[in-house]
């Protein structure tokens, strides 16, 4: 079993609406990153946290340390929003930066 | 600032055939990383250096080797290519120091082994 967890695999919304995109993990961390991979490939870091919340524009990250979740959220998507959404972790203890990926969730917004 | 830059974006290999990806970075930081990326199981580590000098063995180690040239340059090479190593690779770096840092990663290098 993966020790972090994404769903869905897969969304598909319309221009406009509200996205959730949630993490779940099974170990201690000390900080929870969203990367975000365009269609061509490319990644780029979105969020890093390790509490509360963070806010960049139309995308609010969530986490819940107590109940090992955390969450992106998309309001107002746009079809440019339509990527690969990474989660991945830094365990806990760990001071060598190495990150614990989750399969990523494809999200697509039609026009 | 280049950021991180990776060479080359594709290639095609036989099998048993070597080669080495180079990656470099021009933000100073400490630590690198070599990933790959295969459909359905996200990006998994190879090998990383927490400082010039260093290295150490990630998740899917086996079949590669890697050098920290300098506190720049972080090179992965593969001695005899299988086909089980096509993949994506890429390269990423971010400092480490007692707070941790976002990752920077490279744009990618699609490898087909033949």
């Amino acid at each position: 079993k993966n020790e972090v967890e994404q769903s869905p695999q897969n969304l598909t919304a319309q221009e406009g609406e509200f996205i959730t995109i949630n993490c779940s993990y099974s170990v201690g961390i000390s900080a929870l990153h969203w990367l975000q991979q365009h269609p061509g490939g490319g990644i780029v870091s979105l969020f890093m946290l390790s509490s509360g919340k963070k806010k960049h524009g139309r995308l609010i990250a969530t986490i819940n340390i107590q109940e090992k979740h955390s969450s992106l959220h998309i309001t107002a998507s746009h079809p440019r929003d339509s990527a690969v959404y990474i989660c991945a972790v830094n365990r806990g203890g760990s001071t060598l930066g190495r990150l614990y990926f989750g399969r990523g969730t494809q999200l697509t917004v039609w026009p | 600032n280049a950021g991180v830059t990776q060479t080359p974006k594709f290639q095609v290999l036989k099998t048993g055939q070597s080669m080495t990806l180079q990656c470099a970075q021009d933000m100073n930081h400490n630590s690198m990383y070599w990933y790959r990326q295969d459909p359905g199981m996200g990006l998994r580590l190879i090998y990383y250096s927490a400082s010039e000098g260093t290295t150490d063995k990630g998740e899917v180690p086996n079949g590669y080797n890697v050098s920290r040239l300098n506190k720049r340059e972080f090179s992965l090479r593969l001695e005899s290519a299988a086909p089980s190593q096509t993949s994506v690779y890429f390269c990423a770096s971010s400092y480490t120091g007692v707070a941790y840092n976002e990752q920077f990663f490279g744009p990618g290098t699609r490898l087909t082994v033949l």
